[in-house]
């Protein structure tokens, strides 16, 4: 069935540190993948979709591409700031309008 | 102004008992869904509802049953509580359903639900 593997547990980096969350997924087709974002006591927000492969998905600073040869769909950001500290999740999407989530990321941005 | 509304957004109960979690949007979606949300897991899809109509059910138990009165409305009725039931609850809901995967789902705040 549709997954997403998210590796990463928790993420400590400082302000300005380059961020990097990998994700990769296993489908038998070609699905929407997104990236959520959740802050403590909040439900997930939507941070970045992309729908076509190989395309490139860009947010707030945050960008992510779907590759299809690798199935990932990694997470990047340039200079995170302390105000970037949330639980990330990869997440897929299939055409029964059905969303998976991957395991989460949280992501700790020390000042 | 709050797009998505969960009511209440803590709630205790006790083993046995029967609890209604509400939800209300007010994006004009026609898809509505719940999630449950148990400590350090990933969201867990639950139900859909296209059009005031159960579109998929992922839930095992019959202890869980959605309701939904008007088209922006999808209450989740729970019976006989268990202490496993403890999870965050989360409504989503999205445009249209018949978008397939080019349809995007947003998120309300949560019910956070604690059975002793």
């Amino acid at each position: 069935g549709d997954s997403v593997t998210q590796m990463q547990g928790q993420v400590t980096l400082s302000e300005d540190d380059f961020l990097f969350i990998n994700c990769t997924y296993s489908t038998t087709w070609y699905p929407t993948l997104f990236w959520y974002v959740q802050y403590p006591g909040e439900g997930p927000q939507l941070l970045l979709k992309v729908t076509t492969a190989n395309n490139k998905g860009i947010s707030r600073g945050f960008e992510a591409t779907y590759d299809k040869g690798t199935t990932s769909f990694h997470l990047q950001k340039a200079s995170v700031q302390e105000s970037d500290s949330a639980v990330y999740y990869c997440v897929l999407g299939d055409s029964n309008n059905r969303i998976f989530f991957g395991d989460g990321t949280q992501l700790v941005v020390k000042p | 102004d709050p797009k998505i509304i969960q009511k209440p957004k803590y709630l205790v109960a006790v083993t046995g008992s029967e609890k209604i979690l509400i939800c209300e949007q007010y994006l004009g979606h026609n898809a509505m869904y719940w999630y449950r949300q148990s400590a350090k897991k990933p969201l867990e899809f639950m139900f859909s509802y296209s059009y005031q109509k159960l579109m998929d059910n992922q839930t095992a138990s019959s202890r869980f049953q959605p309701q939904s009165s008007k088209k922006n409305h999808l209450d989740l009725q729970i019976t006989a509580l268990k202490p496993d039931d403890s999870a965050t609850y989360f409504c989503a809901s999205s445009q249209d359903p018949d978008w397939g995967n080019q349809d995007t789902q947003y998120f309300g705040p949560g019910t956070r639900l604690l059975v002793l």
